[in-house]
Protein backbone atom coordinates (compact mmCIF):
# COMPACT_ATOMS: atom_id res chain seq x y z
CA UNK A 1 0.00 0.00 0.00
CA UNK A 2 1.17 3.60 -0.88
CA UNK A 3 2.03 6.06 1.69
CA UNK A 4 -0.55 8.78 0.70
CA UNK A 5 -2.75 7.69 -1.92
CA UNK A 6 -5.60 9.38 -4.03
CA UNK A 7 -7.94 9.57 -6.39
CA UNK A 8 -6.31 10.79 -9.44
CA UNK A 9 -10.25 11.86 -10.98
CA UNK A 10 -10.57 14.47 -12.84
CA UNK A 11 -13.49 15.55 -11.05
CA UNK A 12 -15.24 17.53 -13.18
CA UNK A 13 -17.25 20.11 -11.31
CA UNK A 14 -20.05 22.92 -12.55
CA UNK A 15 -18.93 26.26 -11.72
CA UNK A 16 -21.07 26.76 -8.13
CA UNK A 17 -21.25 23.35 -7.46
CA UNK A 18 -19.67 21.56 -4.16
CA UNK A 19 -16.97 18.88 -4.95
CA UNK A 20 -15.23 16.47 -2.65
CA UNK A 21 -12.32 14.17 -2.20
CA UNK A 22 -10.18 11.86 0.12
CA UNK A 23 -6.85 11.16 0.76
CA UNK A 24 -5.95 8.44 2.71
CA UNK A 25 -2.27 7.98 4.66
CA UNK A 26 -0.66 5.18 6.15
CA UNK A 27 1.20 6.84 9.03
CA UNK A 28 -1.57 6.31 12.06
CA UNK A 29 0.84 8.71 13.85
CA UNK A 30 0.88 11.65 11.74
CA UNK A 31 -0.11 14.87 13.59
CA UNK A 32 0.28 16.82 10.58
CA UNK A 33 -1.57 17.15 6.77
CA UNK A 34 -1.54 19.79 4.26
CA UNK A 35 -3.35 20.06 1.26
CA UNK A 36 -1.34 21.59 -2.02
CA UNK A 37 -2.80 22.99 -5.16
CA UNK A 38 -0.78 22.58 -8.00
CA UNK A 39 -1.69 24.37 -11.98
CA UNK A 40 -0.19 23.09 -14.44
CA UNK A 41 3.82 23.13 -14.67
CA UNK A 42 4.27 25.34 -11.67
CA UNK A 43 5.08 24.89 -8.04
CA UNK A 44 2.51 23.27 -5.75
CA UNK A 45 1.09 26.13 -3.32
CA UNK A 46 -0.05 25.63 0.00
CA UNK A 47 -3.92 25.78 0.74
CA UNK A 48 -4.23 24.20 3.88
CA UNK A 49 -2.86 22.68 6.83
CA UNK A 50 -4.38 20.42 9.22
CA UNK A 51 -3.21 19.77 12.82
CA UNK A 52 -6.14 18.91 14.71
CA UNK A 53 -9.79 17.68 13.05
CA UNK A 54 -10.32 20.09 10.55
CA UNK A 55 -9.47 23.30 9.27
CA UNK A 56 -11.96 25.87 6.66
CA UNK A 57 -10.42 28.84 4.99
CA UNK A 58 -13.54 30.45 3.32
CA UNK A 59 -15.00 27.79 0.47
CA UNK A 60 -12.36 24.87 1.12
CA UNK A 61 -12.84 23.46 4.08
CA UNK A 62 -10.27 19.87 4.92
CA UNK A 63 -11.74 17.40 7.79
CA UNK A 64 -9.63 14.81 9.07
CA UNK A 65 -10.54 11.42 10.18
CA UNK A 66 -8.13 9.52 12.39
CA UNK A 67 -9.93 6.09 12.52
CA UNK A 68 -10.29 5.74 9.05
CA UNK A 69 -7.37 7.52 8.31
CA UNK A 70 -8.11 9.60 5.53
CA UNK A 71 -8.09 13.58 5.00
CA UNK A 72 -10.75 15.11 3.01
CA UNK A 73 -11.23 18.37 1.05
CA UNK A 74 -14.19 20.11 0.54
CA UNK A 75 -14.60 23.06 -1.99
CA UNK A 76 -17.72 24.80 -1.90
CA UNK A 77 -19.44 27.43 -5.01
CA UNK A 78 -16.51 26.27 -6.97
CA UNK A 79 -14.92 29.06 -9.34
CA UNK A 80 -13.50 28.38 -12.60
CA UNK A 81 -10.12 29.28 -10.95
CA UNK A 82 -10.49 26.02 -8.34
CA UNK A 83 -9.56 24.19 -11.77
CA UNK A 84 -6.40 22.58 -10.63
CA UNK A 85 -5.03 19.64 -9.10
CA UNK A 86 -4.62 18.80 -5.20
CA UNK A 87 -2.31 17.26 -3.53
CA UNK A 88 -2.20 15.94 -0.01
CA UNK A 89 0.85 15.38 2.09
CA UNK A 90 1.91 13.02 5.04
CA UNK A 91 4.90 12.52 7.23
CA UNK A 92 6.35 9.57 5.80
CA UNK A 93 6.46 6.40 8.63
CA UNK A 94 9.59 6.08 8.33
CA UNK A 95 10.91 9.56 9.17
CA UNK A 96 9.57 12.71 10.41
CA UNK A 97 11.30 14.53 8.48
CA UNK A 98 9.69 13.30 5.26
CA UNK A 99 7.06 14.53 3.54
CA UNK A 100 4.85 12.03 1.43
CA UNK A 101 2.83 13.42 -1.45
CA UNK A 102 0.05 11.57 -2.87
CA UNK A 103 -0.16 11.57 -6.86
CA UNK A 104 -2.90 14.54 -6.61
CA UNK A 105 -6.49 15.01 -7.60
CA UNK A 106 -7.66 17.08 -10.66
CA UNK A 107 -10.47 19.18 -10.79
CA UNK A 108 -12.02 20.80 -13.30
CA UNK A 109 -14.78 23.34 -13.05
CA UNK A 110 -16.71 24.20 -15.85
CA UNK A 111 -18.82 26.87 -16.87
CA UNK B 1 11.03 38.25 -0.58
CA UNK B 2 12.39 35.61 -2.93
CA UNK B 3 11.72 32.59 -0.78
CA UNK B 4 13.22 29.51 -2.34
CA UNK B 5 15.22 30.36 -5.56
CA UNK B 6 15.83 27.39 -7.95
CA UNK B 7 18.42 27.52 -11.30
CA UNK B 8 18.43 26.94 -13.65
CA UNK B 9 14.56 26.84 -14.97
CA UNK B 10 14.95 24.84 -18.02
CA UNK B 11 18.26 22.53 -18.92
CA UNK B 12 18.90 19.65 -21.61
CA UNK B 13 21.08 17.36 -21.18
CA UNK B 14 22.88 14.69 -23.61
CA UNK B 15 23.21 10.81 -21.71
CA UNK B 16 25.98 10.68 -19.72
CA UNK B 17 26.64 14.82 -19.19
CA UNK B 18 26.53 16.25 -15.30
CA UNK B 19 25.27 19.11 -14.18
CA UNK B 20 23.99 20.62 -10.59
CA UNK B 21 20.78 21.95 -9.37
CA UNK B 22 20.89 25.06 -7.44
CA UNK B 23 18.49 25.49 -4.73
CA UNK B 24 18.75 28.75 -2.32
CA UNK B 25 16.34 29.88 0.53
CA UNK B 26 16.54 33.39 2.05
CA UNK B 27 13.93 32.11 4.97
CA UNK B 28 16.30 30.72 7.51
CA UNK B 29 14.60 27.48 6.74
CA UNK B 30 16.08 24.26 8.62
CA UNK B 31 15.38 21.90 6.52
CA UNK B 32 15.58 21.39 2.64
CA UNK B 33 14.11 18.93 -0.14
CA UNK B 34 14.62 17.79 -3.53
CA UNK B 35 11.64 16.30 -5.29
CA UNK B 36 10.97 15.17 -8.59
CA UNK B 37 7.56 15.05 -10.53
CA UNK B 38 6.30 13.10 -13.52
CA UNK B 39 3.44 12.43 -15.30
CA UNK B 40 1.08 10.76 -13.01
CA UNK B 41 3.61 9.97 -10.57
CA UNK B 42 2.74 12.99 -7.79
CA UNK B 43 5.96 14.11 -6.39
CA UNK B 44 9.26 11.99 -5.34
CA UNK B 45 11.14 12.73 -2.40
CA UNK B 46 14.60 12.39 -3.62
CA UNK B 47 16.80 13.87 -0.85
CA UNK B 48 16.26 16.12 2.19
CA UNK B 49 18.03 17.64 4.59
CA UNK B 50 16.72 17.82 8.19
CA UNK B 51 19.52 20.05 9.11
CA UNK B 52 22.87 21.85 8.37
CA UNK B 53 25.34 19.37 8.50
CA UNK B 54 22.86 16.27 7.25
CA UNK B 55 21.39 14.52 4.17
CA UNK B 56 19.13 11.71 4.06
CA UNK B 57 17.96 9.67 1.05
CA UNK B 58 14.64 9.63 0.05
CA UNK B 59 12.10 7.50 -2.11
CA UNK B 60 14.32 7.82 -5.80
CA UNK B 61 17.82 8.49 -4.40
CA UNK B 62 19.85 6.35 -7.28
CA UNK B 63 22.09 8.51 -10.08
CA UNK B 64 21.67 11.53 -7.65
CA UNK B 65 23.70 13.28 -4.97
CA UNK B 66 23.20 16.23 -2.46
CA UNK B 67 25.36 19.20 -1.09
CA UNK B 68 23.68 21.33 1.97
CA UNK B 69 26.45 23.49 1.66
CA UNK B 70 25.09 25.98 4.52
CA UNK B 71 22.23 26.54 5.85
CA UNK B 72 20.78 28.65 2.57
CA UNK B 73 21.74 25.99 0.07
CA UNK B 74 21.13 22.86 -1.18
CA UNK B 75 22.08 21.31 -4.52
CA UNK B 76 21.34 18.07 -6.37
CA UNK B 77 24.04 16.74 -8.79
CA UNK B 78 23.44 14.52 -11.65
CA UNK B 79 26.58 12.54 -12.13
CA UNK B 80 25.80 10.80 -15.17
CA UNK B 81 22.54 12.02 -16.74
CA UNK B 82 20.01 8.98 -17.98
CA UNK B 83 17.02 9.44 -20.00
CA UNK B 84 15.02 8.34 -17.32
CA UNK B 85 16.02 11.46 -15.31
CA UNK B 86 14.06 13.82 -17.32
CA UNK B 87 11.27 15.56 -15.25
CA UNK B 88 10.54 18.41 -13.29
CA UNK B 89 12.91 18.78 -10.11
CA UNK B 90 11.45 20.92 -7.25
CA UNK B 91 13.22 22.19 -4.54
CA UNK B 92 11.60 22.98 -1.21
CA UNK B 93 12.19 23.92 2.59
CA UNK B 94 10.62 24.15 6.23
CA UNK B 95 11.32 25.53 9.32
CA UNK B 96 10.94 21.90 10.70
CA UNK B 97 9.00 18.72 10.62
CA UNK B 98 5.26 19.10 11.05
CA UNK B 99 5.21 22.90 8.93
CA UNK B 100 4.30 23.12 5.75
CA UNK B 101 6.43 22.98 2.63
CA UNK B 102 7.64 26.32 0.66
CA UNK B 103 8.35 25.41 -2.96
CA UNK B 104 11.06 26.51 -5.97
CA UNK B 105 9.43 27.30 -8.87
CA UNK B 106 11.21 24.05 -10.20
CA UNK B 107 13.91 23.29 -13.19
CA UNK B 108 12.24 21.42 -16.00
CA UNK B 109 14.91 18.68 -17.14
CA UNK B 110 15.16 16.65 -20.50
CA UNK B 111 17.86 14.48 -20.97
CA UNK B 112 18.51 12.88 -24.44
Amino acid sequence: RKEVEQDPGPFNVPEGATVAFNCTYSNSASQSFFWYRQDCRKEPKLLMSVYSSGNEDGRFTAQLNRASQYISLLIRDSKLSDSATYLCAVPSTDSWGKLQFGAGTQVVVTP
Amino acid sequence: NAGVTQTPKFQVLKTGQSMTLQCAQDMNHNSMYWYRQDPGMGLRLIYYSASEGTTDKGEVPNGYNVSRLNKREFSLRLESAAPSQTSVYFCASRTGSNEKLFFGSGTQLSVL
